[in-house]
C-alpha cells in the first residue's frame, strides 16, 4: 500500500526557515496538501494543490512537490507556527496522511 | 457561518456499536464530498472514510472496512458514521471534513471540532 513518510520532528530558530518533507513513491505525480494541527484545535489546510495557499494563510507558508518528495517551507518562522504538520495525498479513491512532523520553534 | 458540528461520541465497550453525526451549516452540503478523519491519543491523523455528494461512492480505510459505514442525508445536511464491532484501537477523536466536488487536489478546508470515541471495557 502507498505510504507517505515525514520526519517525526524538525526544529527551527525564530525568524529562520523551516523545511518539512513528505516522501512517497512518485509523489510528484500526485497532488499534495499540508495541514497544521495545534493542541486542542482542528486541523487547518495551509497548502493545497502542492503549492497554493488558501485564503487567510500567511505568505510565509509555501509548498513544492517533485519526484518523490513534497516540501513545506515556512520562511521567517514565528513562535505561533509551532505545531504538528501533516502532508496528505490521494491514492486512487482513498486519502493518505503522512505520519506528521512536530515543528519546534526554539 | 460555515461550520460542522460532530456528535455521538462516548465511551463504549469493545464489540459494541456507535453512530457519529456531523451537522453542517452555512454552505451547500450537497456540493461537497465528506470525509471522516480520526486522531488516536498521541498519534497522527488517520483518514477513515469518504462519501461522494450523492452517496454513490463510499470508500474506507483498510482498518475500518467491513465494520464502519459512512452515509449522508443531504436533506438534513448531515453526515453519519456507523461504527460496529468497535475495538480499543478505534479510540480517537473523530473529525468530519469537506472537500468541494469537481476539484482536484483541493484540501479539506473546513473541519468540525471533533467528537471523542473511547472503546474500553
Amino acid at each position: 500500500s502507498y505510504e507517505l513518510t515525514q520526519p517525526p520532528s524538525v526544529s527551527v530558530s525564530p525568524g529562520q526557515t523551516a523545511s518539512i518533507t513528505c516522501s512517497g513513491d512518485k509523489l510528484g505525480d500526485k497532488y499534495v496538501c499540508w495541514y497544521q494541527l495545534k493542541p486542542g484545535q482542528s486541523p487547518v489546510v495551509i497548502i493545497h494543490q502542492d503549492n497554493k495557499r488558501p485564503s487567510g494563510i500567511p505568505e510565509r507558508f509555501s509548498g513544492s512537490n517533485s519526484g518523490n518528495t513534497a516540501t513545506l517551507t515556512i520562511s521567517g518562522t514565528q513562535a505561533m507556527d509551532e505545531a504538528d504538520y501533516y502532508c496528505q495525498a490521494w491514492d486512487t479513491s482513498t486519502v493518505l496522511f503522512g505520519g506528521g512532523t512536530k515543528l519546534t520553534v526554539l | 457561518q460555515v461550520q460542522m458540528v460532530e456528535s455521538g461520541g462516548g465511551v463504549v465497550q469493545p464489540g459494541r456499536s456507535l453512530r457519529l453525526s456531523c451537522v453542517a451549516s452555512g454552505f451547500t452540503f450537497s456540493s461537497y464530498e465528506m470525509h471522516w478523519v480520526r486522531q488516536a491519543p498521541g498519534k497522527g491523523l488517520e483518514w477513515v472514510s469518504v462519501i461522494s455528494y450523492d452517496e454513490s461512492k463510499p470508500y474506507y480505510a483498510d482498518s475500518v472496512r467491513g465494520r464502519f459505514t459512512i452515509s449522508r442525508d443531504n436533506s438534513k445536511n448531515t453526515l453519519y458514521l456507523q461504527m460496529n464491532s468497535l475495538r480499543a484501537e478505534d479510540t480517537a477523536v473523530y473529525y468530519c471534513a469537506r472537500i468541494l466536488i469537481g476539484t482536484t487536489g483541493f484540501g479539506m478546508d473546513v473541519w468540525g471540532q471533533g467528537t471523542t470515541v473511547t472503546v474500553s471495557s
